[in-house]
């Protein structure tokens, strides 16, 4: 079956400009969670949902950062007023039940903002 | 203190011997455990997961659970060049540290 999918998979962005990304998840999972990575780091939570609703949003680094995911499906992580330290790639992985399953990731989005 | 922590690396094996991971946790509390391989330039693929002490085989990997102590690891055995990726460590799926880049030298 389809895996996670993701897209763009490249994104350039001119400082100050608005970026949404999509991620279309493995379908019948309930779970999806957004990841930010840094070139060297480990993928760094951002926020989680159950079908629609926004279980955690901690890991959000600002307000500029939304993530919404209205009909339980696909969801859209938008960053407002793109900054240069936003460059990274960004990962969505699901999962079929809760936080204590095992996550599938899509290939990421690998967004550069000059 | 993060809240995983992974020997940084980079970990320099020979083919054929064992690769040794290890990981630790703050938070005590903490129930399901993860190892996901990450190859250059790609997402994250799951190797094993763990939610009991002790250890958990799966073919040439083996992870090993101690709650008491906050630590889970990664054993990889006959390693081969196949298996030079970077090593990440998820606690309740959503903590993850920075990783343990591993080289499989022929």
């Amino acid at each position: 079956g389809a895996g996670v999918s993701q897209s763009p998979r490249y994104k350039v962005a001119k400082r100050g400009q608005d970026v949404a990304l999509r991620c279309d998840p493995i379908s019948g999972h309930v779970s999806l969670f957004w990841y930010q990575q840094a070139l060297g780091q480990g993928p760094e939570f951002l926020t989680y949902f159950q079908n629609e609703a926004q279980l955690d949003k901690s890991g959000l680094p600002s307000d500029r950062f939304f993530a919404e995911r209205p009909e339980g499906s696909v969801s859209t992580l938008k960053i407002q007023r793109t900054q240069q330290e936003d460059s990274a790639v960004y990962l969505c992985a699901s999962s079929l039940a809760g936080v204590g399953e095992t996550q599938y990731f899509g290939p990421g989005t690998r967004l550069l903002v000059l | 203190q993060k809240e995983v922590e992974q020997n940084s690396g980079p970990l320099s094996v020979p083919e054929g011997a064992i690769a040794s991971l290890n990981c630790t946790y703050s938070d005590r509390g903490s129930q399901s455990f993860f190892w996901y391989r990450q190859y250059s330039g790609k997402s994250p693929e799951l190797i094993m997961s763990i939610y009991s002490n002790g250890d958990k085989e799966d073919g040439r990997f083996t992870a090993q659970l101690n709650k008491a102590s906050q630590y889970v690891s990664l054993l990889i055995r006959d390693s081969q060049p196949s298996d030079s990726a970077t090593y990440l460590c998820a606690v309740e799926g959503m903590r993850f540290g920075a990783g343990t880049r591993l080289t499989v030298k022929p």
